[in-house]
């Protein structure tokens, strides 16, 4: 079993549409989780940056951690084709260097 | 503006061969790293360096080797021992030791074989 499972995808949607990206993972002592945006040939770009569980928000990006059920969850409201990308979550425990990451969904928005 | 560069954005290797793929930093990070990235797959780490002269083997190091000379430069050297070299390469940096903070990541570069 992987440590942090995410859908692949591909995800389509409409403009407008709100696009919920989700990630389950398995270790217990991860506190740190992050979102990141990869445009095709590109690297990376940090989205969201959260510790422990909760909510946070970032103009259209809510991102959410429930760790009782270690799952975490990116929203985006009012989807734009900009947005059209793959999602990456990824994870860490406090004392680790190590981050896991997850294999990313691709998600397209439809004009 | 501050950054991760990475080059050069296209590299082929011919068999037997080596080849460097160079990273450079200008955010005053101290830990840098270097992934691979795979089509359907997570990135996966090959080596990390938290400081100069300092580097420690990933989960796939086989067939790689690193140098951190500089704090500011951590070049990844694809050696003739790694048989499928294929692949997206990405270099990351952080700016603290303890790896408390987000990794940020450059453009990559995309390996073949020829």
């Amino acid at each position: 079993q992987k440590e942090v499972e995410q859908d692949p995808g591909p995800l389509s949607v409409p403009e407008g549409a709100i696009v919920s990206l989700n990630c389950t993972y398995s270790n217990s002592a991860f506190q740190y989780f992050m979102w990141y945006r990869q445009y095709s040939r590109k690297g990376p770009e940090l989205l969201m940056y959260t510790y422990s569980s909760g909510n946070k928000e970032d103009g259209r990006f809510t991102a959410q951690v429930d760790k009782s059920s270690k799952y975490i969850s990116l929203f985006i409201r009012d989807s734009q084709p900009s947005d059209s990308a793959t999602y990456l979550c990824a994870m860490r425990d406090t004392g680790g260097f190590k981050t896991i990451f997850g294999a990313g969904t691709r998600l397209f928005v439809k004009a | 503006d501050g950054g991760i560069t990475q080059s050069p954005k296209y590299l082929f290797r011919k068999e037997g061969q080596n080849v460097t793929l160079s990273c450079e930093q200008n955010l005053n990070h101290d830990a840098m790293y270097w992934y691979r990235q795979d089509p359907g797959q997570g990135l996966r780490l090959i080596y990390y360096s938290q400081i100069v002269n300092d580097f420690q083997k990933g989960d796939i190091a086989e067939g790689y080797s690193v140098s951190r000379e500089k704090k500011e430069s951590f070049p990844l050297t694809v050696t003739s021992a790694q048989k499928n070299p294929t692949a997206f390469y990405l270099c990351a940096s952080s700016p603290q030791k303890t790896g408390n903070q987000p990794q940020h990541f450059g453009d990559g570069t995309r390996l073949s074989i020829l």
